[in-house]
């Protein structure tokens, strides 16, 4: 069974650097075929796709971040990261990683998610 | 882009069947039969209910079922269940290779 497990710091100040990592359990990312996303939600609003790593390391993401977004993976760790830098108040929502089997939006498997706040 | 539209929320009585649209445009829901519906409880992970508008993944009750017309996406729970209580969110492909979503419909079984 897949799991993914979100991690890094609840709270970041503002203009600086979010960073978080997720680690896979249960299937390795460099076993091809899969794009590893990330994806957030604002506090009472819906979801927002932020962007993809493939294994290869090609990545795509959404236009609305992509000045912002980088996202990295580190395969023989077994994990796959996000940093979002100048961060704004905006920027405070939980973050999921997610797996999609297709790259067409099929996010078979999740994490758990995990709240950022920015704030001074 | 612009997030694809939900209804807030909707209801229904226990055994009673309801559906949550989901409506985009030709260039998302419309363009492609790439559209996913996701149920979280408070608290929980989203979960994979149907992907390519109509499909189940394995282990997801056959009383979950999804469609498409047009611009616009559907998902349908007949026999409500206590269980379904929950957030639901569609997803779709657009023509600019990104994924969108809903805004959420939350369901309350009465």
């Amino acid at each position: 069974q897949v799991q993914l497990q979100e991690s890094g710091p609840g709270l970041v100040k503002p203009s600086q650097t979010l960073s978080l990592t997720c680690t896979v359990s249960g299937g390795s990312i460099s076993s091809g075929g899969y794009y590893w996303n990330w994806i957030r939600q604002h506090p009472g609003k819906g979801l927002e796709w932020i962007g993809y790593i493939y294994y290869s390391g090609s990545t795509y993401y959404n236009p609305s971040l992509k000045s912002r977004v980088t996202i990295s993976v580190d395969t023989s760790k077994n994990q796959f990261s996000l940093k979002l830098s100048s961060v704004t108040a905006a920027d405070t929502a939980v973050y999921y990683c997610a797996r999609d089997g297709r790259g067409y939006g099929r996010f078979d498997y999740w994490g758990q998610g995990t709240l950022v706040t920015v704030s001074s | 882009q612009s997030a694809l539209t939900q209804p807030a929320s909707v209801s229904g009585s226990p055994g009673q069947s309801i559906t949550i649209s989901c409506t985009g445009t030709s260039s998302d829901v419309g363009g492609y039969n790439y559209v996913s519906w996701y149920q979280r409880h408070p608290g929980k992970a989203p979960k994979l209910m149907i992907y390519e508008v109509s499909n189940r993944p394995s282990g997801v009750s056959n009383r979950f079922s999804g469609s498409k017309s047009g611009n616009t996406a559907s998902l349908t729970i007949s026999g409500l269940q206590a269980e379904d209580e929950a957030d639901y969110y569609c997803s779709s492909y657009t023509s600019s290779s990104t994924l969108v979503f809903g805004g959420g419909t939350k369901l309350t079984v009465l």
